[in-house]
């Protein structure tokens, strides 16, 4: 069974420039979710979408934005890129069930603004 | 607001020797607990969680985890760490509500295994 997959893995951008990242669950996951990671902040969640809807947001600019597709592939867009979004941006994906939800991640995307 | 400590950004340990990473928790209700390892360059992979069913709780690689209510706990450990065993480890903390969840992650503690 394929795990979390995600692409581009590594990527640089100009500041001022825009960028997608895209995310394949997990084969039957429908809860998607993004999490940013970097060396100043640690690991820190974006939002997560849920058939096609977002059910959480984290506390980031609306710079940042994401999507979800009916196949449940999902792409993050971060706009007007900043030096500070450098970062390894990783997506999850979970079943859910009620109660506990076990999250798979992917590899991630390492993106580099210059 | 849930949170997650992790006390230690960095361990050093010898091969053989016993692993221990705490994590402590801060909530007013019961939460579930995760911990995970990042080896470089890679993502998250799940070592083990802790859903109320046992207290004790047992992963991949030969690591397990107590949860400790009266402490507000959750701290990994391995008997023999193993040079492999080097990586970042997260603890991290989740409420679902519904069917919505969402993880709040410690700062990570780094692991170092010397011969």
């Amino acid at each position: 069974k394929a795990g979390v997959t995600q692409t581009p893995r590594y990527l640089i951008k100009t500041r001022g420039q825009q960028v997608t990242l895209s995310c394949s669950p997990i084969s039957g996951h429908r809860s998607v979710s993004w999490y940013q990671q970097t060396p100043g902040q640690g690991l820190q969640f974006l939002f997560e979408y849920f058939s096609e809807t977002q059910r959480n947001k984290g506390n980031f600019p609306g710079r940042f934005s994401g999507r979800q597709f009916s196949n449940s592939r999902s792409e993050m867009n971060v706009s007007t890129l900043e030096l500070g979004d450098s970062a390894l941006y990783l997506c999850a994906s979970s079943l859910p069930t009620s109660g506990v939800n076990t999250i798979y991640f992917g590899e991630g995307s390492w993106l580099t603004v210059v | 607001a849930q949170s997650v400590t992790q006390l230690g950004s960095h361990v050093s340990v010898s091969e053989g020797a016993l692993v221990l990473l705490r994590c402590n928790y801060s909530s007013s209700v019961p939460p579930y607990l995760f911990w995970y390892v990042q080896y470089p360059n890679q993502g998250l992979q799940l070592l083990l969680k802790y859903t109320s069913a046992a207290t004790l709780v047992k992963g991949i690689n030969g690591f397990e985890a107590e949860f400790k209510k009266s402490e507000t706990s959750f701290h990994l450990t391995k008997p023999s760490a193993h040079m492999s065993d080097a990586a970042e480890y997260f603890c991290a903390v989740s409420y679902p509500v519904g069917t919505a969840s969402k993880l709040t992650f410690g700062t990570g503690t780094r692991l170092q295994v010397t011969l």
